[in-house]
Formats: C-alpha cells, structure tokens, sequence
C-alpha cells in the first residue's frame, strides 16, 4: 500500500513551457485535492475533486487545470508557467469528505521552479 | 469563510522543555481541527485532529491538543521536546459548509529543538 504518490519530485520549467504533475493514490479514495505550499503561507487549495469526472476549484485555481478520469489518478496540468507558479506542490486524498472529519492523506511533494 | 492563525513562524525550545505551539481559529459553527507535521522534504502527516468527542485529544509522537471554544483555541503540546521533533507543524480547520471536505491551513510554525 504505497498511499498517495507524486512525480516527479522536482522540475525546473522556463516561462511559456507547459507540465503535468501527476498523482495517483491506491486508497480506493474518493476525494482528491491538489495545494501549493509558499513560504510563510501554509498551504492553499487549488483544485479538488469529489469522484471521477467531477472537479473543483479551490482557492487559487487560475493558471491551472485538472481532470479525474479515474478513481486513483488526479494529474494537475499547467499551461503557460510563470515564476509566481514556483512553488511546492501537494497532492492529497481522503476517503469520504462531507463529514468534515476525514483525515487527509499527503503525497511527498513536487518542487517546481519557474525560471 | 474560515480562517487559521499560527502566532510564531518559529519556534525554538531546548531537548526536554515543554512545547507549545500556539492556533486560533475563526469559524461560525464548531468545527472539526487538525494539527499536520511536515519533516524536511516530506509531505505532511497527521498528528491528531479534534471532531467534537473529547476536547483533549492525544494524538502521535507524544503530542496532544485541547480544543477551546471559548478561546477559539486548538493549542499544540508535548511536555518533553525530542530532538526529532524538530519539523514544520500546520494547524488546519475543516470547511464544513463545503462539499469537498476543504481544510485551511495555517502559516505554519516551524520548530527547532536545541541540544
């Protein structure tokens, strides 16, 4: 049971150039999120998503995108980098959500540097 | 809208010394609480989260929290420090007004323990 897993770990992308960060996770979850983590910031929500097929903005979406084709796969797509766009990036998954009470569940991380 | 606020991005104790990290939350209904721990290029990891059973909650490593109402408060303790301890630690608040199950972190504190 590898939980929730991240690739890559690191990327270094130039401004205009196009990634996909991918996530997979073998919890059989149904919800899935994506966050970015900046200094001094804690982390903010950028996208997530309920089930397969449906997805969701969070707080700070734009210049991002998302799809769920699939219970376990949740890739977060950038278009277009930007050196705002550095960051760490997180993905997570819980099992129900709703309640409010789940426990969610950290891949280990993508560095991106936008230069 | 929720919102989490750590008081001290840094925290420094010496090995043996009681810790406290310090959360205040702003919610309009009770809600559910978590503390996360990050170690150095780690994902974050769950230490105990408060879903309104006991307001004293024991949580991993030795670490426990008491929710406070009236204080709007959800400290962090562990009486003795390890040096292991040493880590970034997020407060986080559980949207329950959502769909997905939303949390919002704090700025994070990050700990350093002295020999």
């Amino acid at each position: 049971n590898a939980g929730v897993t991240q690739t890559p770990k690191f990327r270094i992308l130039k401004i205009g150039q196009s990634m996909t960060l991918q996530c997979t996770q073998d919890m059989n979850h149904n919800y899935m999120y994506w966050y970015r983590q900046d200094p001094g910031m804690g982390l903010k929500l950028i996208y997530y998503s309920v089930g397969a097929g449906i997805t969701d903005k969070g707080e700070v979406p734009n210049g991002y995108n998302v799809s769920r084709s699939t219970t376990e796969d949740f890739p977060l797509r950038l278009e277009l980098a930007a050196p705002s766009q550095t960051s760490v990036y997180f993905c997570a998954s819980s099992s129900r959500g709703g309640s409010g009470a789940d426990t969610q569940y950290f891949g280990p991380g993508t560095r991106l540097t936008v230069l | 809208a929720q919102s989490v606020t750590q008081l001290g991005s840094h925290v420094s104790v010496s090995e043996g010394a009681l810790v406290l990290l310090r959360c205040n939350y702003s919610s309009s209904v009770p809600p559910y609480l978590f503390w996360y721990v990050q170690y150095p290029n780690q994902g974050l990891q769950l230490l105990l989260k408060y879903t309104s059973a006991a307001t004293l909650v024991k949580g991993i490593n030795g670490f426990e929290a008491e929710f406070k109402k009236s204080e709007t408060s959800f400290h962090l303790t562990k009486p003795s420090a390890h040096m292991s301890d040493a880590a970034e630690y997020f407060c986080a608040v559980s949207d329950l007004g959502g769909a997905g199950n939303m949390l919002t972190f704090g700025g994070g504190t990050r700990l350093m323990v002295k020999p």
